[in-house]
C-alpha cells in the first residue's frame, strides 16, 4: 500500500503571500491530521478532518485553514505568511478507530518564508 | 490536559550497547502512548504503541517499550543499538480534542549511536 504523500516537498515564499499544501492519505484512511514542526515549538497539532468536516482544531490563528475532499485528500492553506510560519508541515492519516488508532505520517512539506 | 515529557534532549550510546529513550506522561484516564522515529528530512515513522494489556510492547526494527503505570513512564528500549538507529525519537499520547483524538508530542530525543 502506498504511504501518505505530500506535495510539494519544499516551498519558498515571501512574507504576505499565501500557500497551499496538499496531502493524499493512505488508501482507505478517512481521517487526515496536520501538524507543524519547528525547532522551538516542536510538533504541534493544527487540525483534523474526517469526511470533509473539520472535527478538531489546535491553537493556531485563523490564517491557517484546511479542507478535505470527498476522496479524503486534504489541503491546508496559510494566508498572509509570516517569518514564523517557516516549518515542516506534516500530514498524517488514520482509519479513525479512536484513541488507539495509529496515525501514519507523510514526508512533510518544508516551508521557508523569507 | 495531557502532557508528554522526554527529559533528555540527547542520548549517546555505543554501537552494540542497549539503549533507552525516556518518556513520562500525565493523563486523566487510560493512556494511549506511541513512539515515532524521524530521520533527517523525513516524516515520522511509527514504531509501536501501548493501548492496554502487556506492559512490554514490541515494535518495529527490534524496538520495545515498557509501560509503567506507577511511574507514569513509557521508555523506549533496544537490546543492541545500531548506528542506523541514530535519529530523532518522539513519544506521543493520544488526547481527546473537540471531536476526535490528536497526538500530543514530547519535545523529542536525539539518539546518537557511536560506532
Amino acid at each position: 500500500k502506498a504511504g501518505v504523500t505530500q506535495t510539494p516537498r519544499y516551498l519558498i515564499k515571501t512574507r504576505g503571500q499565501q500557500v497551499t499544501l496538499s496531502c493524499s492519505p493512505i488508501s482507505g484512511h478517512r481521517s487526515v491530521s496536520w501538524y507543524q514542526q519547528t525547532p522551538g515549538q516542536g510538533l504541534q497539532f493544527l487540525f483534523e478532518y474526517f469526511s470533509e468536516t473539520q472535527r478538531n482544531k489546535g491553537n493556531f490563528p485563523g490564517r491557517f485553514s484546511g479542507r478535505q475532499f470527498s476522496n479524503s485528500r486534504s489541503e491546508m492553506n496559510v494566508s498572509t505568511l509570516e517569518l514564523g510560519d517557516s516549518a515542516l508541515y506534516l500530514c498524517a492519516s488514520s482509519l479513525d478507530r479512536g484513541a488507539a488508532d495509529t496515525q501514519y505520517f507523510g514526508p512533510g512539506t518544508r516551508l521557508t518564508v523569507l | 490536559a495531557q502532557s508528554v515529557a522526554q527529559p533528555e534532549d540527547q542520548v549517546n550510546v555505543a554501537e552494540g550497547n542497549p539503549l533507552t529513550v525516556k518518556c513520562t506522561y500525565s493523563v486523566s484516564g487510560n493512556p494511549y502512548l506511541f513512539w515515532y522515529v524521524q530521520y533527517p528530512n523525513r516524516g515520522l515513522q511509527f514504531l509501536l504503541k501501548y493501548i492496554t494489556g502487556d506492559n512490554l510492547v514490541k515494535g518495529s526494527y527490534g524496538f520495545e517499550a515498557e509501560f509503567n503505570k506507577s511511574q507514569t513512564s513509557f521508555h523506549l528500549k533496544k537490546p543492541s543499538a545500531l548506528v542506523s538507529d541514530s535519529a530523532l525519537y518522539f513519544c506521543a499520547g493520544a488526547e481527546r480534542g473537540a471531536g476526535s483524538y490528536q497526538l500530543t508530542f514530547g519535545k523529542g530525543t536525539k539518539l546518537s549511536v557511536i560506532p
